[in-house]
């Protein structure tokens, strides 16, 4: 069964440092988007992005942040200048309308 | 913007008893309720999901309940055992509720 994949599994940086988050969305699939967990809370929506363009947009998703999708198969989350709470699990996702949302296995974050 | 509810935060039952959760949302326009398991250190994983066309989807053991006029929907666990044991989230567009974790006690 086709899934999502994600990578690094975890990614340690430092500070002020710019980090890309990588997701392979299933192929067939036509939105895509980025999520964020803090330990312990909620899953909290980031960004959706369609027919290369970002769609929808949390109050999260501020300057720092930006999506990218440079070829046909991978879809990038870059934090311009990490903060100490930008520490998260970060979760990709995809879907083929209107159909369910299926998330990949996610990125841990961890900005020292 | 869109806000989800979700109530209780905890719930513990005993293996065998049923659990019961609830979400309340606010934008009467929406027309699909997933409900999504998380286990520790894993992926939020979708385990029924209801369209505002019917009132209630059962699955084996899980059933979802909505209310449109109410705006709430509810997860409906059976039979509970303790692999159910996880945290459970509701979703409303783009929207998580906080969260309920569940044990279940055997």
């Amino acid at each position: 069964e086709p899934e999502v994949t994600q990578t690094p599994s975890h990614q340690v940086t430092q500070m002020g440092q710019e980090v890309i988050l990588r997701c392979v969305p299933i192929s067939n699939h036509l939105y895509f988007y980025w999520y964020r967990q803090i330990l312990g809370q909620k899953v909290e929506f980031l960004v959706s992005f369609y027919n290369n363009e970002i769609s929808e947009k949390s109050e999260i998703f501020d300057d720092q942040f930006s999506v990218e999708r440079p070829d046909g198969s991978n879809f990038t989350l870059k934090i311009r200048s990490t903060k100490l709470e930008d520490s998260a699990m970060y979760f990709c996702a995809s879907t083929y309308p209107p159909n369910e949302q299926f998330f990949g296995p996610g990125t841990r974050l961890t900005v020292l | 913007g869109e806000n989800v509810e979700q109530h209780p935060s905890t719930l513990s039952v005993q293996e065998g008893d049923s659990a019961v959760i609830k979400c309340t949302y606010s934008d009467s326009a929406s027309n699909y309720f997933p409900w999504y398991k998380q286990e520790l250190g894993k992926r939020p994983q979708l385990i029924i999901d209801i369209r505002s066309n019917v009132g209630e989807k059962k699955d084996q053991r899980i059933a979802v309940t909505l209310n449109k006029t109410a705006k709430h929907f509810s997860l409906h666990i059976t039979e509970t055992q303790p692999e159910d044991s996880a945290v459970y989230f509701c979703a409303n567009k783009l929207v998580f509720g906080a969260g309920t974790i569940l044990r279940v006690k055997s």
